[in-house]
């Protein structure tokens, strides 16, 4: 199984709203990610969590709060986001961070800014 | 700067038609290349991971190679759901012993039946 589940697929909200991204996996991964991609776009890398523990936070601005409760989940807790917020963001999990594996990513959470 | 460039940018073939994409790439320390199919709207699915010059790798009507500086992803008479944006990622040891992996910008096929 090298599924990873993203929730919710699609999410609508306001500039003054407070919603949170979900992302599970049970493939007994260490390593855990949050990227940002924009349309005709390449993944962009927000944040990385190794053994439970941020390790990489690519200077993402702090309305982006992320969160790993255990080794299985990844939260994204979202506030005060602007229009240009807007965009997919995709969870992704391998085994090691810094082990030479490749990561499976989730189908994503399209989010919009209104 | 680690630079990972694929090409071309968009690719429209034949059904039937074999073609390669290619990734090219400027890394010290290269630990691992991955290449991933990405459906519009979807997460990317990942194909291959690729370690060293001269390893292949095969699945369906793909074929992934690897030379010091690039890698090709060979398909086979392409069927239309083919279809999709081909991304290649690379992995190399960066700045205090970082593994961020970095992306291309992928190549956008279109297979018409």
């Amino acid at each position: 199984d090298t599924e990873v589940t993203q929730t919710p697929k699609h999410l609508v909200m306001g500039m003054t709203n407070k919603k949170s991204l979900k992302c599970e996996q049970h493939m007994g991964h260490r390593a855990m990610y949050w990227y940002k991609q924009k349309a005709k776009k390449p993944p962009e890398l927000m944040f990385v969590y190794s053994y439970e523990k941020l390790s990489i936070n690519e200077s993402v601005p702090s309305r982006f709060s992320p969160e790993c409760p255990n080794s299985s989940l990844l939260n994204l807790h979202l506030h005060a986001l602007q229009p240009e917020d807007s965009a997919l963001y995709l969870c992704a999990s391998s085994q090691e961070f810094r082990g030479n594996t490749e990561a499976f990513f989730g189908q994503g959470t399209r989010l919009t800014v209104v | 700067e680690d630079q990972v460039t694929q090409s071309p940018e968009a690719l429209r073939l034949q059904e039937g038609e074999s073609s390669s994409l290619n990734c090219s790439y400027t890394v010290s320390g290269l630990r691992g290349l991955f290449w991933y199919r990405q459906d519009p709207g979807k997460g990317p699915e990942f194909l291959f991971t690729l370690y060293s010059a001269g390893e292949e790798k095969e699945k369906e009507r793909l074929k992934a190679t690897l030379t010091k500086k690039e890698s090709f992803l060979h398909i086979t008479a392409p069927k239309p759901e083919d279809s999709a944006t081909y991304l290649c990622a690379v992995q190399a040891v960066g700045a205090g012993g970082s593994y961020i992996p970095t992306f291309g910008r992928g190549t956008s096929l279109i297979v018409h039946p």
